[in-house]
């Protein structure tokens, strides 16, 4: 069963850039659509977007002007920098894999989630 | 963006009891692309239906999936202990895709 984690700094500066990692073990990379998502505390879960094997991405607009996703199929990992960060990106981030090989799809594997804290 | 609309926000049920839950769109989900998920506190989100009506690997088949076009239903047949969580629909079909505020199951 593929699993994924996620890994990076707990604690950014407002100003600064978010950088998460998430690795891909017992599986690749290869085929699949891989994503962001975001869970404020105490708040509902909201996509960042995503990265395809092949290296295109689709982003969410509200984020499209900070966001970048990338990855490095030699690691079998994949990546999220956020710029410009203020306390609003304050949240646990997950990496998650669309269940399809074909098509964007729901997401059927996910990290176990790591809390980020925007604060000086 | 599509967005959605989960009712109610909180659900009071007993065990053996039957859910309801529902999820409405601003506009029309692109060929059924609406998935359905458990949230568990501490916990990453578990994929339950997509396809709007297809059940994920593992999911029991008291959870299931109807609808089409805006309007979406999530019903548990008959509730759990392990039930008592809270849903969140999602659209995948105008990617990267949006979800509900969720809907909260608690224990009556």
């Amino acid at each position: 069963q593929v699993q994924l984690q996620e890994s990076g700094p707990g604690l950014v500066k407002p100003s600064e850039t978010l950088s998460l990692t998430c690795t891909v073990s017992r599986g690749s990379i290869n085929n699949y659509y891989w994503t962001w998502v975001r869970q404020p505390p105490g708040k509902g879960l909201e996509c960042i977007g995503y990265i395809y094997y092949s290296g295109s991405t689709k982003y969410n607009p509200s984020l499209k002007s900070r966001v970048t996703i990338s990855l490095d199929m030699s690691k079998n990992q994949f990546y999220l920098n956020l710029s410009s960060v203020t306390a609003g990106d304050t949240a646990v981030y997950y990496c998650a894999r669309a269940r399809s090989v074909v098509t964007y799809d729901a997401f059927d594997i996910w990290g176990q989630g790591t809390k980020v804290t925007v604060s000086s | 963006e599509n967005v959605l609309t989960q009712s109610p926000g909180t659900l009071s049920l007993s065990p053996g009891e039957r859910a309801t839950l529902s999820c409405r769109a601003s506009q029309s989900v692109t060929s059924r692309y609406l998935a359905w998920y458990q949230q568990k506190p501490g916990q990453a989100p578990r994929l339950l239906i997509h396809g709007a009506s297809n059940r994920a690997i593992g999911i029991p088949d008291r959870f299931s999936g109807s609808g089409s076009g805006t309007d979406f239903t999530l019903t548990i047949s008959r509730l759990e202990p392990e039930d008592f969580a809270v849903y969140y629909c999602q659209q995948y079909g105008s990617s990267p895709g949006t979800f509900g505020h969720g809907t909260k199951v608690e224990i009556k």
